[in-house]
């Protein structure tokens, strides 16, 4: 079955800070979701790639998925105190399930 | 807003209960996902609903199931309790591919096993 790793486990950012997640599968990807989870809440979509090289933005996050790696990263510009949360990436095996990685905590310091 | 709403909001039961929890999905989103979020790990996938059928499911015992109904609504029910049973429950519905296959999470049950 598919298995997604998270990397880091967690980090500390200044604030203005750039950083960088990434989030590997063990399978060929079709489909990766990133989401951000605040402590104990639901989940917020923050966006969806499907295909190679593909690169999406939403305001100072930018997402990129590269399918031979089988890996896709997410980046924030300018970390703000905002950004601070649980990242989980996703991903959709061929419709049958649904898996997510581990997580990566952020927290984001003033 | 996500259009998933999700209730209730905390539940407490006791070992050997049985539970139903509700969620409510955007209308137009054919499958909705119920997973597992255990303390301080990624949430598992208990299984999904494609216009009122099963068509995918996880590791996840009998004692779990689940229904969907024609109105978007869809319930998660867990019999025999147990301890480890304990975490938050998520809802999630998704739009069609030709919509973007984005899937949407509700803010999630919290269960507490006693």
């Amino acid at each position: 079955s598919q298995e997604l790793e998270q990397s880091p486990q967690s980090l500390i950012v200044q604030e203005g800070k750039n950083l960088t997640i990434n989030c590997t599968s063990s399978k060929t990807l079709y489909g990766l979701y990133w989401y951000k989870q605040k402590y104990g809440e639901g989940l917020i979509f923050l966006m969806m790639l499907q295909k190679g090289g593909e690169e999406k933005s939403h305001e100072k996050i930018t997402a990129k998925l590269d399918e031979k790696k089988q890996q896709s990263s997410l980046h924030i510009t300018a970390s703000q105190p905002s950004h601070a949360g649980i990242y989980l990436c996703g991903a959709d095996n061929y419709g049958q399930n649904f898996v997510f990685g581990p997580g990566t905590r952020l927290s984001a310091l003033p | 807003e996500t259009g998933v709403t999700q209730s209730p909001t905390h539940l407490i039961k006791t070992r050997g209960q049985q539970v139903t929890l509700r969620c409510s999905s955007q209308s137009g989103h054919n499958t909705v996902s119920w997973y597992q979020q255990a303390l301080g790990q990624g949430p598992q996938f208990i299984f999904q609903y494609y216009r009122e059928e099963e068509n995918g499911r996880g590791n996840f015992p009998p004692r779990f199931s689940g229904l969907q109904f024609p109105n978007y609504s869809s319930e998660l029910n867990v019999n025999a309790l147990e301890l480890d049973d304990s975490a938050l429950y998520l809802c999630a519905s998704r739009t069609s591919p030709r919509q973007g296959n984005e899937q949407f999470f509700g803010p999630g049950t919290r269960l507490t096993v006693l």
